[in-house]
């Protein structure tokens, strides 16, 4: 199975900032990496498929790098409403494993 | 509109099963594969298996092989998830998620969820 390390686990922020969120897959993955936000309640929501590109009606301030085994998720200029856990996961070969979840907390 | 829209909560006992249905509407279900994920509470997303509409095939994670059976309905565009010799280990909150492929990426992501069912295994 390939294995995907995600860090931080936690990371506090203040509205306005930006933050970088990585994802490391134990074996080379291509492209095959997509970032879901989850929020409480709530059922994940997919913002980048494809490892770079950003889902219709997701604003631009999400964005999403890497390929390979090394992956990067970032947020500019941080909202209320990001404030959530986010998760890589790779759908290269199955099962399809997501990374740890990365939850972001006002600071 | 696009959407999936799963089955009500269950509270079941240790060693009985659980099927969860999740009703596909605003696409035609039989072009994308249905993915089921759960969250247990205070854990991340465990992603279960997928299940083709078109033909009923299936694939299934190692850990949920020998417990997990997914099928459909096509007359009525309903995936099933059944779970049999259920642990509380195995209360969490289930997902399913059409699995989309991107044309112009050549990217595959789970692009639409349904509400999400919460199962609890409790004596």
């Amino acid at each position: 199975d390939i294995q995907m390390t995600q860090s931080p686990s936690s990371l506090s922020a203040s509205v306005g900032d930006t933050v970088t969120i990585t994802c490391q897959a134990s074996q080379d993955i291509s492209n095959s990496l997509n970032w879901y936000q989850r929020k409480p309640g709530e059922a994940p929501k997919l913002l980048i498929y494809g490892a770079s590109n950003l889902e219709t009606g997701v604003p631009s301030r999400f964005g999403g790098s890497g390929s390979g085994t090394d992956f990067t998720f970032t947020i500019t200029s941080l909202q209320p409403e990001d404030f959530a856990t986010y998760y890589c996961q790779q759908n290269e070969n199955g099962p399809y494993t997501f990374g740890q979840g990365t939850k972001l907390e006002i600071k | 509109q696009v959407q999936l829209v799963q089955s009500g909560a269950e509270v079941q006992k240790p060693g009985a099963s659980v099927t969860v249905s999740c009703k596909a509407s605003g696409y035609t279900f039989t072009n994308y594969d249905i993915n089921w994920v759960r969250q247990a509470t205070g854990r991340g997303l465990e992603w279960m298996g997928w299940m083709n509409p078109n033909n009923g095939n299936t694939g299934y994670g190692q850990k949920f092989r020998d417990r997990v059976t997914m099928t459909r309905d096509t007359s009525t565009n309903t995936a099933y998830m059944e779970l049999s010799s259920l642990r509380s280990e195995d209360t969490a909150i289930y997902y399913c998620a059409r699995f989309y492929y991107f044309d112009r990426s050549g990217a595959f992501a789970f692009d639409i969820w349904g509400q999400g069912t919460v199962v609890t295994v409790s004596t």
